[in-house]
């Protein structure tokens, strides 16, 4: 299958920095989507990673290791508002499109 | 704001009947996407629309069918509802169905009871 895996749940405290993971299925691996969503709210894009290596995008960075099947999504110096789900989404190249799998998020809470 | 629009914000029907959920994509997008999200499944694909064409179909059931007119603007149709099908529906655009990212419209929150 193409099962997307990432945890559940995640705590971390104001101004730390939490590392979400991500590992998905290496067969017809085609690119890596973050996407942040609040709950109730639409999902929105925060990185896309397709070579290997690390994506810097202010407090945010993304990770990828093609041949390990692995993504990271870094969250440095947190915010209460980077209370959210975060989604890993992966394009499969024999998927026709550009249809997305998504994995079932990962719950993050900031605490004061 | 995405700049993808989706009507309405809510609906609440019954069991049996049938619904129409719109989606305007961005400017110059040419491909659009449905999504369904309950609680219990996170986000699924249900399928792709492509400057008119369907592109890839996911987990769609045969109750439901969408379509991308020529304005680019889709609906997606639920009927025979049942009450499992409440659930946050989304839907997506992109430029190309290549690489580009998605960018996702509020979403349209459906309660069938």
């Amino acid at each position: 299958g193409q099962n997307i895996d990432q945890p559940t749940e995640m705590t971390a405290t104001e101004g730390a920095i939490v590392q979400i993971n991500c590992t998905y299925q290496t067969s017809g691996f085609n690119g890596l989507f973050w996407y942040q969503q609040h709950a109730g709210e639409a999902p929105t894009f925060l990185s896309y990673n397709v070579l290997d290596g690390l994506e810097e995008k202010g407090r945010f960075s993304s990770f990828l290791s093609r041949s390990k099947g692995y993504s990271y999504l870094l969250l440095k110096e947190l915010q209460m508002k980077d209370s959210a789900s975060y989604l890993c989404a992966v394009r499969f190249i024999k998927a026709a499109g550009n249809k997305l799998t998504f994995g079932g998020g990962t719950r993050v809470l900031v605490k004061p | 704001d995405s700049g993808v629009t989706q009507t309405p914000k809510h609906l609440i029907t019954a069991t049996g009947q049938r619904v129409t959920l719109r989606c305007s994509p961005r400017s110059g997008d040419l491909s659009v996407y449905w999504y369904q999200q309950s609680l219990d499944q996170g986000l699924q694909f249900l399928i792709q629309y492509y400057n008119g064409e369907e592109r890839a179909k996911g987990n769609i059931l045969e109750r439901f069918s969408a379509q991308q007119f020529p304005d680019l603007h889709s609906e997606l149709n639920l009927s025979s509802l049942e009450l499992g099908d409440s659930a946050l529906y989304f839907c997506a655009s992109s430029a190309r169905q290549g690489i580009d990212e998605q960018y996702f419209g509020p979403g349209t929150r459906l309660t069938v009871t």
